[in-house]
Formats: C-alpha cells, structure tokens, sequence
C-alpha cells in the first residue's frame, strides 16, 4: 500500500523567508512525527501530534517551527524566518500507535536549503 | 537525558564477511531500542527494535541486535554481508514518551 509521502522533495528558501513542508501519511495512523536529520549529527524529533490534534504537542524552543493538521493524514511543518541552519534534511514520520516504542514509518524527506 | 553514540562514522566489509555496527547509548531508566537503515533517497526503515523482551533481537535481512545493560550497548550484527546492505544505519533511543533519539549514523560500505 501507500506509504508515508513528502512534498517538496527538494526547496530552496531565502534567509529569513517562510517555508511549509508538507506530508501524506498512512491513512489510519494516529500519530505524526518531524524530524530534522543534519549531516552527521543524527535526527532530532522536531514536533508531533496524535490524533485529532491540529497543532503540535511539543515544539522547539525557538518557536519558530511550527506543525498543523488540517486533515487527519495531513501534517504541514512550517519554519519561519528561515536561517542557515535550518538547512537539513526534514522526515516525516507516522505511526499507527501513540508513543515511541512502536514502529513509526518514514516518508522520504524534504531537502532544505537556506541560501 | 537519553543520547546515542554510533562509534563508526563509516564501516568497510567485503561481500560475505561479517558485519558490525556499534552503537551505544546512555539512558535513565529502561529504554527502547531499535535500527533504522536508510537507502539512498529512501525513507527510514526499521530494521528491529528492543522492547525488554529478549535481549537478542532479530530484525529483517539477517540482522540482529544484542541489548546489553551492563555495557550499554546495541550493536548490530550480520554474519554475511550482501552488496544491497550497502546503506546508513541509524541507532535510535527512547524512553517512555514521545521522542527518540538518534545516533549520528554509520555508513556502511560493502565491497565485492
């Protein structure tokens, strides 16, 4: 079936513009995940939300990011005032259950570049 | 606070050899574990997971991962290598809650 689906794969922003990453996940799943994934230094959970949540349950300290989920299968991750260091590799990720000891399926990325 | 150090940054095997990807990692109480390998322009696939059941865990593709408590580690293991295992592997932490932790990951190299 279907998996975990990402849009853009690939956007280039300007320091300090807006950006929205989109992502399809499992129809059925109940909770989203967002991961940043920085060349050698790992991934790091971003935000989620479980089910129904439209906004995101835990955030980054900055605040400048942000996810929302206008359907249930939908989850927008939005950074703004992009900086330099937001570029990175952002995942998406579902999982059929709540909480982290289950299987979360991973959507294939969105490359970001902030020039 | 939980943290995961993937020793290897890169791993070199010849096609039918052994493989061995370290991993350690450090945690509060009694964590979760698991591997996750990414292909290139692939997404994340889980691979195993611990979860206090058997500390040997078997995974997809001939992998396996021992938990050991008292060295805190989670190495990963396969006893004969395949040229499609060339991939990064990521080593993945997370207690109870909703996050995980990943290692910086191990490119794995496999050479005919």
């Amino acid at each position: 079936g279907a998996g975990v689906s990402q849009s853009p794969r690939y956007k280039v922003a300007k320091r300090g513009r807006d950006v929205a990453l989109r992502c399809d996940s499992i129809s059925g799943h109940v909770t989203l995940y967002w991961y940043r994934q920085t060349l050698g230094q790992g991934s790091e959970v971003l935000t989620y939300s479980q089910s129904d949540a439209q906004r995101d349950k835990s955030g980054r300290p900055s605040g400048r990011f942000s996810a929302e989920r206008p359907e249930r299968s939908v989850s927008t991750l939005k950074i703004q005032r992009t900086e330099q260091g937001d570029s990175a590799v952002y995942l998406c990720a579902s999982s059929p259950r709540t909480g982290m000891v289950y299987e979360q399926y991973f959507g294939p990325g969105t490359r970001l570049t902030v020039t | 606070a939980q943290s995961v150090t993937q020793l290897d940054s890169h791993v070199s095997v010849s096609e039918g050899t052994p493989v061995l990807l370290r991993c350690n990692y450090s945690s509060s109480y009694s964590p979760s574990l698991f591997w996750y390998v990414q292909h290139p322009n692939k997404g994340l696939q889980l691979l195993l997971k611990y979860t206090s059941a058997a500390t040997l865990v078997k995974g997809i593709n001939g992998f396996e991962a021992e938990f050991k408590k008292s060295e805190t580690s989670f190495h990963l293991t396969k006893p004969s290598a395949h040229m499609s295992d060339a991939a990064e592997y990521f080593c993945v932490v997370s207690e109870y809650g909703n996050k995980l932790v990943f290692g910086a990951g191990t490119i794995l190299r496999v050479k005919s």
